[in-house]
């Protein structure tokens, strides 16, 4: 079972940031992190991830909170092209840790 | 860089029918991952190898799907006989397990419908 939250859509205007929050209340202290996206008929893509210090990198960034319980990731200037859906999951970064992917957050940028 | 090369794209076949599925990791990778997508379902891990070796088949629905990967440059997934609720998206995907952590890179999956 995915250990997040996330809400399952959100809309954003082309051009501005958009934020994608996730809960993970569960998290424990071995855990990162991660971010990918699918574009519509794609494979998973990686964005970001992070254990508990905010991360940015050509992509996007990662926020992620003092207490670990929640991130959101950043995009900073959405373009039509981000249009996809957001998987936030917890995982350890041993090589055997798989990702479990929940259902995400469908974002949809607007012209 | 390539990445994770999956073939075929799209393959249309008819129930009862062999169905083989293949990929390509990251070269220098060690860990090789096969998911599969559909929309009652979602992401799926069907099953994993380390160093080409199968670690967690756990995921693989049932006797009908075997994986195999003969060396480090090339898996398969087959399904045999192959039934309409096997129609999905396959995705291989692979990781290097090192300092930098492992993030798995994912192919861009192989369409199958099954008539």
């Amino acid at each position: 079972d995915a250990k997040t939250t996330q809400p399952p859509s959100m809309d954003c205007a082309e051009g501005r940031a958009a934020n994608l929050p996730c809960n993970h209340s569960t998290i424990s202290g071995n855990e990162y992190v991660y971010w990918y996206r699918q574009i519509h008929s794609q494979g998973p893509q990686y964005i970001i991830h992070g254990l508990k210090n905010n991360e940015t990198n050509e992509m996007a960034s990662l926020i992620i909170t003092e207490d670990r319980k929640s991130s959101t990731l950043i995009l900073p200037h959405a373009t039509l092209r981000d249009t996809a859906v957001y998987y936030c999951i917890v995982r350890r970064q041993g090589g055997s840790e798989k990702l479990v992917f929940g259902k995400g957050t469908k974002l949809t940028v607007n012209p | 860089d390539a990445g994770v090369i999956q073939s075929p794209r799209h393959e249309v076949t008819e129930m009862g029918q062999e169905v083989t599925l293949r990929c390509k990791p990251i070269s220098g990778h060690d860990y090789l991952f096969w998911y599969r997508q559909t929309m009652m379902r979602g992401l799926e891990l069907l099953i994993y190898f380390n160093n080409n070796v199968p670690i967690d088949d756990s995921g693989m629905p049932e006797d009908r799907f075997s994986a195999k990967m003969p060396n480090a440059s090339f898996s398969t997934l087959k399904i045999q006989p192959s039934e309409p609720r096997d129609s999905a998206v396959y995705f291989c995907a692979s990781s290097l397990w090192g300092a930098g952590g492992n993030t798995i890179y994912f192919g861009e999956g192989s369409w199958l419908t099954v008539v």
